[in-house]
Formats: C-alpha cells, structure tokens, sequence
C-alpha cells in the first residue's frame, strides 16, 4: 500500500512570499490532517478534513494559511504572506476515521529568511 | 496547549536494556496513541489503546493507561540502537482531533 505523498520535500522563501505544499493521501483514508511542527515540539494540528469538508480549523491562522481539499483526495495547505515563524516542517497525515490511528507523510521542511 | 506531556524529556539507555516513558494528560480522553519520530522514517504509529483498556502489547512494546490518573506508560524492552527516537503520546476524545505532546527523546547507545 501506498503511503501518504507529500511534496515538496525542502522550501526556502523569503518572508512575505507565498508558498504551498502539496499532499496525497493513502486511497481510501476519509480523513485527512495538516500539522505544523517546529523543532524540538510535537506536531500541532492546523486542520482536519472529512472527506472535503472542514472538520476542525481552530489553530489554523486564517489571515495567512489557507487549505482545501478537493474532491475529497489530494489537498493544498498555502501560506501567504509567510513569516519567520512559520519556519517548520508541515506534516500530512491521513486516516480512515477520526479516532483511529494516523499515517503520515514525510513532510515539508520549510524554511522562512 | 499540549494535552499530553511526556517524561522524561530525554533518555539515555544501553543497547538491550528496558525504557520506560511516561504520558499524563489533563482531560477525559477516548483513546490514547504512541508515535516515534526519527529521520529516517518520520512519525510512526506504533500503538493505539482505547479508554476502556488497560494495557496492550505489540512485539517489544508494551502500553499501559490509566484513566484514573490520567496517565500512561510505554515499555520497549530489549532496546536495540534503531530504537532511538524521538517518542510522543497524542491523546483523542472522541471526534476532537489528536493532541500531541512535546515527547521523549530517546537514546540507545550500542
């Protein structure tokens, strides 16, 4: 079985540019997440999909971070402007329900100068 | 804020020596779940345990919660040097999404 994809793997950008990652989650997994993670923390969710709809976005900072999925598959997260401190690496996980156990992807290192 | 914290922060061991790594969390939970974190294979899955269980077990690992103390623990016996990682509890309530903790790092000197 295929694991989630995620892609880029490595992103530098200047701060105030935009920027988006790209993931792909295992066939069939209903429920999709974006974590951020910066060093030396664990992962902090920024937002959950069910299928493409929006089940939590609570931690998701709104005025920057953006994210969709749709068709209910593959799913964009973009930040822009982006700050120093979004300097982190964005992880996707997907599952086939909420409360059940979270396959991630490899992740995208970001890094904001 | 983290709902999950782990202890100890850091862990140092030899190599077939047994680690244990602690989790205790604020709120009523529905599940509690262990990951590790290394370069090699990112966030890992390792175990799931459910609120009205107690203890479960999967090769060398082995889990166990209490609700009453709103904690858990994660035994690796028989450490091996690919063992080192980092290791975090994340907790779920229901149809809330996962909480992680800042986790454990663990290292298991040959």
């Amino acid at each position: 079985e295929a694991g989630v994809a995620q892609s880029p793997r490595y992103k530098i950008i200047e701060k105030r540019q935009s920027v988006a990652f790209w993931c792909n989650p295992i066939s069939g997994h209903a429920t999709l997440y974006w974590y951020q993670q910066i060093l030396g923390q664990g992962p902090k969710l920024l937002i959950q999909f069910q299928n493409n709809g929006v089940v939590d976005d609570s931690q998701l900072p709104k005025d920057r971070f953006s994210a969709e999925r749709l068709k209910g598959v593959d799913s964009t997260l973009k930040i822009q402007p982006a700050k120093l401190e979004d300097s982190a690496v964005y992880l996707c996980a997907s599952s086939t329900r909420t409360d059940d156990e979270q396959y991630f992807g490899p992740g995208t290192r970001l890094t904001v100068t | 804020s983290q709902q999950g914290e782990e202890d100890p922060q850091a862990l140092s061991i030899q190599e077939g020596e047994n680690a244990t790594m602690n989790c205790s969390y604020k709120t009523s939970i529905n599940n509690l779940q262990w990951y590790r974190q290394n370069s090699g294979r990112g966030l890992v899955h390792l175990i799931l345990i459910r609120s009205n269980e107690r203890e479960k077990h999967s090769g060398r690992l082995r889990v166990t919660l209490d609700t009453s103390k709103k904690s858990s623990s994660l035994l690796i016996t028989a450490s091996r040097a690919a063992d080192t990682a980092s290791y975090f509890c994340a907790t779920g309530s229901g149809y809330s999404t996962l909480t992680f903790g800042k986790g454990t790092m663990l290292l298991v000197s040959p």
